[in-house]
């Protein structure tokens, strides 16, 4: 079965910085995966996803994520942060086989960016 | 075009109490899902349906039912609330498998924020 594990439930930055949030996954076929943020008191809206076209893969507001299979990584960066970034991000992977219709979050983190 | 639209979003109940949450979609999905969310813990899903009339367990069904009596909604039921069933519940679907170009999106609802006392 697939997993995803997000290394850091909480991440600060400094506004401007560089933004990294970790994400790595466990699958034994190709897969697709798939960031989502989640801004205070709402749902989840999707970032970006990767659906093993290029291994770079840019989402809204300035986000972008990098697919490497030798590393089993989708990690999720943004050159310089913004206040308006500060939210959770979950990194998550879509099940294959008879759960295909399924995604697999990891358990989130928090990014806070102080100004 | 409303999209996943959930009600309530906000609950109050005692322990014992019962109650139901329901989620409703004008996308014309097939698959529609009960996530929960809890702090630390991400989103586990509680019960899914691949179609109208049908219903699957999740992660974490104990303590919830669901029915889809109808395609466009999907009902989470509490029959007898526990503390531990206080959460944020978040309602999901998607299109058909089949259609062409899909890569497995969800489309969330904004989330139903349940306390029980």
């Amino acid at each position: 079965a697939q997993s995803v594990t997000q290394l850091g439930s909480h991440v600060s930055v400094s506004e401007g910085a560089l933004v990294l949030l970790r994400c790595n996954y466990s699958s034994s076929v190709p897969p697709y995966l798939f960031w989502y943020v989640q801004y205070p008191n709402q749902g989840l809206q999707l970032l970006l996803k990767y659906t093993s076209a290029a291994t770079l893969v840019k989402g809204i507001n300035g986000f972008e994520a990098e697919f490497k299979k030798s590393e089993t990584s989708f990690h999720l960066t943004k050159p310089s942060a913004h206040m308006s970034d500060a939210a959770e991000y979950f990194c998550a992977v879509k099940n294959s086989g008879a759960g295909s219709y399924q995604l697999t979050f990891g358990k989130g983190t928090k990014l806070s960016v102080i100004p | 075009n409303a999209g996943v639209t959930q009600t309530p979003k906000f609950r109050v109940l005692k322990t014992g109490q019962s109650m139901t949450l329901l989620c409703a979609q004008d996308m014309n999905h097939e698959y529609m899902y009960w996530y929960r969310q809890d702090p630390g813990m991400g989103l586990r899903l509680i019960h899914y349906s691949v179609g109208e009339g049908t219903t699957a367990k999740g992660e974490v069904p104990d303590g919830y039912n669901v029915s889809r009596l109808k395609k466009q909604n999907f009902l989470l039921g509490l029959e007898s609330a526990a503390p531990s069933q206080t959460s944020v519940y978040f309602c999901a679907s998607i299109p058909t498998m089949a259609r062409a170009g899909y890569t497995g999106e969800l489309f969330f609802g904004e989330g139903s924020r349940l306390t029980v006392l």
